[in-house]
């Protein structure tokens, strides 16, 4: 069965540089879900996306915005880079809008900042 | 302040007996629960979920307990395997917060052959 698809697995970027992580959900998922895992934490809910629209936001700094296109795939995009973004990025789809309760998880962007 | 807590960080179980993995919460507010397995280098996988108007879910060797009063999961695999060696995270749905998961900080199982 087709999973979530995140791209790029791995990225390094200086202090100050932009980055965008992109997430191609499962097959008719609607729902797009951002979250953040820092080193020794759980996971934290950043935003999501339902039908292209915002639905929720968690703690995402206003360094970050996200959007969900035409084809429900999302980006994530990031700028000026600080060392405490790097992280273990995770992107998350379901089905059924507000009505979902299973999010399934994609294996994750690893962004290391220097 | 963490509304999912899971207290024991690790856990350490020989093949074939049960593993019982805890979890607490303090919103009430919670209306549906799961669990996720987590492997190094990839993405949580989920395993089962259950609504706060029940009290147990079973899905072959995996049941979930709930416990509303005490605000209280547990997550019950029997027999246990080598291969359920992983993180498992426990996560949360509030009812008056769209979809978003709400993790604890997860617990390392390692089953013994």
């Amino acid at each position: 069965a087709a999973g979530v698809i995140q791209s790029p697995r791995h990225l390094i970027k200086e202090k100050r540089e932009t980055a965008t992580l992109k997430c191609y959900p499962i097959p008719r998922h609607d729902t797009v879900y951002w979250y953040q895992q820092g080193p020794g934490q759980d996971p934290q809910f950043l935003i999501s996306f339902y039908e292209k629209m915002q639905s929720d936001k968690g703690s995402i700094p206003d360094r970050f915005s996200a959007q969900q296109f035409s084809d429900y795939h999302s980006e994530l995009n990031m700028s000026s880079l600080e060392l405490g973004d790097s992280a273990l990025y995770f992107c998350a789809s379901s089905s059924g809008g507000q009505g979902a309760v299973e999010q399934y998880f994609g294996p994750g962007t690893r962004l290391t900042v220097t | 302040d963490q509304q999912v807590k899971q207290n024991s960080p690790s856990l350490s179980v020989q093949e074939g007996r049960i593993s019982i993995l805890n979890c607490d919460y303090t919103n009430s507010m919670f209306d549906y629960f799961l669990w996720y397995k987590k492997y190094p280098a990839e993405g949580p996988t989920f395993l089962i979920s259950i609504s706060s108007i029940k009290d147990k879910n079973e899905d072959g060797r995996f049941t979930v307990f709930l416990n509303k009063s005490a605000k209280h999961l547990s997550l019950h695999i029997v027999p246990s395997q080598p291969g359920d060696s992983a993180v498992y995270f426990c996560a949360a749905r509030g009812n008056n917060a769209g979809n978003m998961l709400t993790f604890g900080g997860g617990t390392r199982l390692m089953v013994k052959p």
